[in-house]
């Protein structure tokens, strides 16, 4: 069973159209949860780090949210430089800060 | 500054060579990573140093061999590869243990074995 789920696999939206990417974990004690952007051929670029339930972080059109089994990204009126594979990864307590990626959601923005 | 270098960038090498990935940071992180990323998949752990010491061992075959020659360096030794292990080769760094920190990545070596 998967650790981080993340859906939907694939979204693709036209430009201005808000929409929100869904992570959910099971790990049993979260240090941390994070999202990454990544763009074909690249290594991970960070957006957002999330501790504990209610926290919220914001960066241009992105918006992270954590509730205790899930994160949303939401991303209002997005453009086609948004297009890019969102990742999810959660850190758990007590680990060597190694990180638990989910399988990732493809964004592709339409101009 | 957040960045982690990594080189080369791309590298292709056939069954029998033996060749080195290098990763620097200069964040002053006390804790560096390798994952390795096939097409179309999230990144998997294969090493984490933690104070220069070898801390995860993600199971990885004798062929892929790590090293920390200091806090700001990491390599990655290859040797005897096969072509299945031809993938994206992603280094990291984070402030280490006791914290949820964030992990920055390098942008990769794009590792091709023929």
């Amino acid at each position: 069973e998967d650790q981080v789920t993340q859906s939907p696999e694939a979204l693709r939206l036209q430009e201005g159209e808000s929409s929100s990417l869904n992570c959910s974990y099971t790990v049993s004690g979260l240090r941390g949860l994070f999202w990454y952007r990544q763009d074909p051929g690249k290594g991970p670029e960070f957006l957002f780090t999330l501790y504990s339930a209610g926290e919220e972080k914001e960066k241009e059109r992105l918006k992270a949210t954590l509730t205790k089994k899930e994160s949303f990204l939401h991303i209002t009126a997005p453009k086609p430089e948004d297009s890019a594979t969102y990742l999810c990864a959660v850190q758990e307590r007590g680990s060597q800060g190694n990180l638990i990626f989910g399988k990732g959601t493809k964004l592709s923005v339409k101009p | 500054d957040t960045e982690v270098t990594q080189t080369p960038k791309h590298l292709v090498m056939g069954m029998t060579n033996k060749k080195s990935l290098k990763c620097e940071q200069h964040m002053g992180h006390r804790a560096m990573y390798w994952y390795k990323q096939k097409a179309k998949k999230p990144p998997e752990l294969m090493f984490v140093y933690s104070y220069e010491k070898l801390s995860i061992n993600e199971s990885v075959p004798s062929r892929f061999s790590p090293e920390c020659p200091n806090s700001s360096l990491l390599n990655l030794h290859l040797h005897a590869l096969q072509p299945e292990d031809s993938a994206l080769y992603l280094c990291a760094s984070s402030q280490g243990q006791g914290s949820g920190t964030e992990a920055f990545f390098g942008q990769g070596t794009r590792l091709t074995v023929v």
